[in-house]
Order: structure tokens, then sequence, then C-alpha cells
């Protein structure tokens, strides 16, 4: 049949804002998260990483929130740049102990574009 | 440290023919998996390895396959190959299970 785009949910934010990405995750057992930026033409950049055991974890502008009762994810980037504008991908994974090796569960991404 | 490097970055391949894409992960890394990135599925998961092992694979047909030297470096094949394995094939390493995969830039297929 004929294959459908998948429709990307978009942020747009001012220069100098605080942007917020959410991400809902499927699977109850994954124990290990990723946030990843991708700009055109390039492949995805690690930001920031949690583990399960973990609420929250900051990284340089860049904060990451973990709420396991609904399984949601959020990215929260302080003092939004132009630089910043890219998709934005969320990622589980199955971490020690579990048979995921290596194998990440990506989220649709979102689109970020900060007009300056 | 250099990343991961993934090469050919281009190619133009028609149809029936077969690929083969190489990827070389970051220094230490032992665990190569890799991606396929399209529009209409996303970041889609094809296959793992560690030390020369497959050890997790996804649901792509049997025409997609892979392998890893003794140096972990890794290459992966596409065979009979269809308009619809047009995307970007993604490579990424990491040092073991549960610490940090990193990607490399991804070599764009496109099939005519």
């Amino acid at each position: 049949g004929e294959s459908v785009g998948l429709h990307l949910p978009t942020l747009s934010v001012q220069e100098g804002d605080n942007s917020i990405i959410n991400c809902a995750y499927s699977n109850s057992a994954s124990d290990y998260f990723i946030w990843y930026k991708q700009e055109s033409g390039k492949g995805p950049q690690f930001i920031i990483d949690i583990r399960s055991n973990m609420d929250k974890r900051q990284g340089q502008r860049v904060t990451v929130l973990l709420n396991k009762t609904v399984k949601h994810l959020s990215l929260q980037i302080a003092a939004t740049q132009p630089g910043d504008s890219a998709v934005y991908f969320c990622a589980e994974n199955i971490g020690s102990g579990g048979t995921s090796y290596g194998k990440l569960t990506f989220g649709q991404g979102t689109i970020l574009t900060v007009h300056p | 440290k250099a990343g991961v490097t993934q090469t050919p970055r281009y190619l133009i391949k028609t149809r029936g023919q077969q690929v083969t894409l190489s990827c070389s992960p970051i220094s230490g890394h032992r665990s190569v998996s890799w991606y396929q990135q399209t529009p209409g599925q996303g970041l889609q998961f094809l296959f793992e390895y560690f030390s020369e092992t497959q050890r997790n694979k996804g649901n792509f047909p049997g025409r997609f396959s892979g392998r890893q030297f003794s140096n972990s470096r890794s290459e992966m094949n596409v065979s009979t190959l269809e308009l619809g394995d047009s995307a970007l094939y993604l490579c990424a390493s990491s040092s073991q299970e549960g610490n940090t995969i990193y990607f490399g830039e991804g070599s764009w297929l496109t099939v005519v």
C-alpha cells in the first residue's frame, strides 16, 4: 500500500526562550533513555541520557526529566539558540540484564525551529 | 578520538542490485548496530553485532544482512535492492551494554 510519511510535531520558539520537548515511551521495561539531535543531512548526535533509577539529569543548557509512572520523558533546553534548530528524538533501551543489545526504539521526533 | 565513520556517504543503485555499506566504530567500541531511517518509518533497528556475533535483529527481510570483523569494523549488505530500500543507513557504536550509543553520519542510499 501507499506509505504515509510521519507527521512530526513541531515546536517554534524565539531565541533566548526555554524549549520543552516531550516524548512518550512505550515499554515499561525500558531502563535507559537517550535524547538525540539530528540536523539536516547528518546522523543523530547524542545530547543527554538518563537511567530509570533517576528522574532528572542536567547537562550544559539541557535537562532531561523522566516520569516512569506515566512513561513520559522530556528534554528542556535553556536559552535556546538558532543552532539548536533540528529534529530531536527520544530513544529507549532495555539495558543491563535485558536482551536488547544495542537496540534503541526511537520516537517519531520533534522539529524544533528557533527564530532569531 | 575519531567518531563513527561510515562509507560511502552517498550511493545510487539500480533495482535488483546489491550494496555493501561499511562502518568503523569509535576506537575501543565493540558493539556495532545498524539502523534504517526513512521519512515514512522513522529510525528502525536492523541488527547489532558484538565480538563478531549478531546478538539482536530487527524486523527486516533476509535481504538485509551484516557482519562484524575481528577489529570491530562492520559491514551491512542489502541484496536484490527494491525502491523502498532507499534510505539513510546509520551505524552506531558503544563500548558495552548500557553505555552511550554514538551514531555516524550515515550512508545515503538511493535505489532507482
